[in-house]
């Protein structure tokens, strides 16, 4: 099975930083990628989709950008509602596996 | 709106049974896959188990095989989780979440409120 990995685990940043988050997979996988955000307490939310597509209703400081192997979420600007856990996932094929997160918040 | 409310979560003695439910509106039911995912306290995603629109394709992860069976019934618009031989690893915030888009290579959108399974003595 294919294993998806993130770093960092976590992450302290100052509002208006740019931010980024770097999902790999074992083996490749296309750009069969997302990026889900799960503020705390809250449900997961897609947020960007084939890797670099942003679902609708999503600012657009977030960007998706990778294929293969190797993908990133970039956040431009972090604001405070930016706080949460963000979660890369492959979906072509099963096992759909989960990134272990990575936990944003404000320095 | 879309919307996927789950069901049927509770306390559980280890080795015990739970049925959770999910129930969709907003969208054609029948024409979408759907998955489990769970999430443990303090822990990440664990992808589950998946059914595809038709119940002809169904996945599970390794950790539930041999002992949880997804379902669904089409036309009561529902999604159904049947947890056998339960343990306390399995204790946990059961989601259940569909597929943004018709085709089986597709991310998970919506996701339901949860439904949190406690398996304890």
């Amino acid at each position: 099975d294919i294993q998806m990995t993130q770093s960092p685990s976590s992450l302290s940043a100052s509002l208006g930083d740019r931010v980024t988050i770097t999902c790999r997979a074992s083996q490749g996988i296309s750009n069969y990628l997302a990026w889900y955000q799960q503020r705390p307490g809250k449900v997961p939310k897609l947020l960007i989709y084939a890797a670099s597509t942003l679902q609708s209703g999503v600012p657009s400081r977030f960007s998706g950008s990778g294929s293969g192997t190797d993908f990133n979420i970039t956040i431009s600007s972090l604001q405070p509602e930016d706080v949460a856990t963000y979660y890369c996932q492959k979906y072509h094929s099963a096992p759909f596996t989960f990134g272990p997160g990575t936990t944003v918040d404000i320095k | 709106e879309v919307q996927l409310v789950e069901s049927g979560g509770g306390l559980v003695k280890p080795g015990g049974s739970l049925r959770l439910s999910c129930a969709g509106s907003g969208f054609t039911f029948k024409s979408y896959g759907m998955n489990w995912v769970r999430q443990a306290p303090g822990k990440g995603l664990e992808w589950i188990s998946s059914i595809s629109s038709s119940s002809s394709i169904i996945h599970y992860a390794d950790s539930v095989k041999g002992r949880f069976t997804i379902s669904r019934d089409n036309a009561k618009n529902s999604l159904y989780l049947q947890m056998n031989s339960l343990r306390a690893e399995d204790t946990a915030v059961y989601y259940c979440a569909k597929l943004y888009d018709f085709w089986s290579d597709s991310p998970f959108d919506p996701w339901g409120q949860g439904t949190l399974v406690t398996v304890s003595s």
